[in-house]
C-alpha cells in the first residue's frame, strides 16, 4: 500500500511559537492530503485539508503546504495556545483507503 | 461529530473469549472503517467496507471479523485468535468510497484484556 512518514515524532514549542509538521510520501497518484487532530482520549477530527491542485490552504492559524514535486505536505501552526496541544496526523488519499501517518504530539507550554 | 456512535466505551474481555465492538452512524455514509490504535503506532486499518454485504481486509485484519448488513451498522469482533487485543478501537466513516473523502471518527472503544 501507500506509505507516509510523518516527522518529528513529538514537537515542544512555547506558547506563541509556530509549529511545523511535515509528511513525506512516495505514491504520485496521491491527491487528497488532510490533517486531523486528537485531543488526549478522544476521537480524530480533520482540521484541515487540501487537493492536489492547490499548493497552499490557510485557515486562521492553520495552513498545509503541498509540494507535489518533492511528495511532501506539511502542517504549520502559528502563535500556538496551550489548546493546541495533541497529536496530530497526515493522511494520504488516492485509491481506496487511506493511509495515516504515525502521529505527532504537539506540546504547548504556557 | 454527533452521527457517528460506538459502544460501549470501555470492555473488558477475558481469556477465550469473542468480544464484539458497536458502530452506528446516521450520515448515510457508504463507507466504514475500523482502525486499531496503539500509542506511537498511529491509526491501523483493520478491515473496511465499501458497500453493504462487502468488506475487506485491512492491514491487520487477523484475529478480527466484520460485517455490514446494515448501511448504519458496522460492528467489529474481536476474536480469541487475538491474542495482544488490548487497544484504542476507532470506527470511522465517509461519504464516498474513495480514499478522497473526508473520514468522521466515532468516539472509540478501549478494549482491556482481564
Amino acid at each position: 500500500g501507500e506509505n507516509v512518514e510523518q516527522h518529528p515524532s513529538t514537537l515542544s514549542v512555547q506558547e506563541g511559537d509556530s509549529a511545523v509538521i511535515k509528511c513525506t510520501y512516495s505514491d504520485s497518484a496521491s491527491n487528497y492530503f488532510p490533517w486531523y487532530k486528537q485531543e488526549l482520549g478522544k476521537r480524530p477530527q480533520l482540521i484541515i485539508d487540501i487537493r492536489s491542485n492547490v499548493g497552499e490552504k490557510k485557515d486562521q492559524r492553520i495552513a498545509v503546504t503541498l509540494n507535489k514535486t518533492a511528495k511532501h505536505f506539511s502542517l504549520h501552526i502559528t502563535e500556538t495556545q496551550p489548546e493546541d496541544s495533541a497529536v496530530y496526523f497526515c493522511a494520504l488519499g488516492g485509491s481506496y483507503i487511506p493511509t495515516f501517518g504515525r502521529g505527532t504530539s504537539l506540546i504547548v507550554h504556557p | 461529530d454527533g452521527g457517528i456512535t460506538q459502544s460501549p466505551k470501555y470492555l473488558f474481555r477475558k481469556e477465550g473469549q469473542n468480544v464484539t465492538l458497536s458502530c452506528e452512524q446516521n450520515l448515510n455514509h457508504d463507507a466504514m472503517y475500523w482502525y486499531r490504535q496503539d500509542p506511537g503506532q498511529g491509526l491501523r486499518l483493520i478491515y473496511y467496507s465499501q458497500i453493504v454485504n462487502d468488506f475487506q481486509k485491512g492491514d491487520i485484519a487477523e484475529g478480527y471479523s466484520v460485517s455490514r448488513e446494515k448501511k448504519e451498522s458496522f460492528p467489529l469482533t474481536v476474536t480469541s485468535a487475538q491474542k495482544n487485543p488490548t487497544a484504542f478501537y476507532l470506527c470511522a466513516s465517509s461519504m464516498g468510497t474513495g480514499a478522497q473523502e473526508t473520514q468522521y471518527f466515532g468516539p472509540g472503544t478501549r478494549l482491556l484484556v482481564l
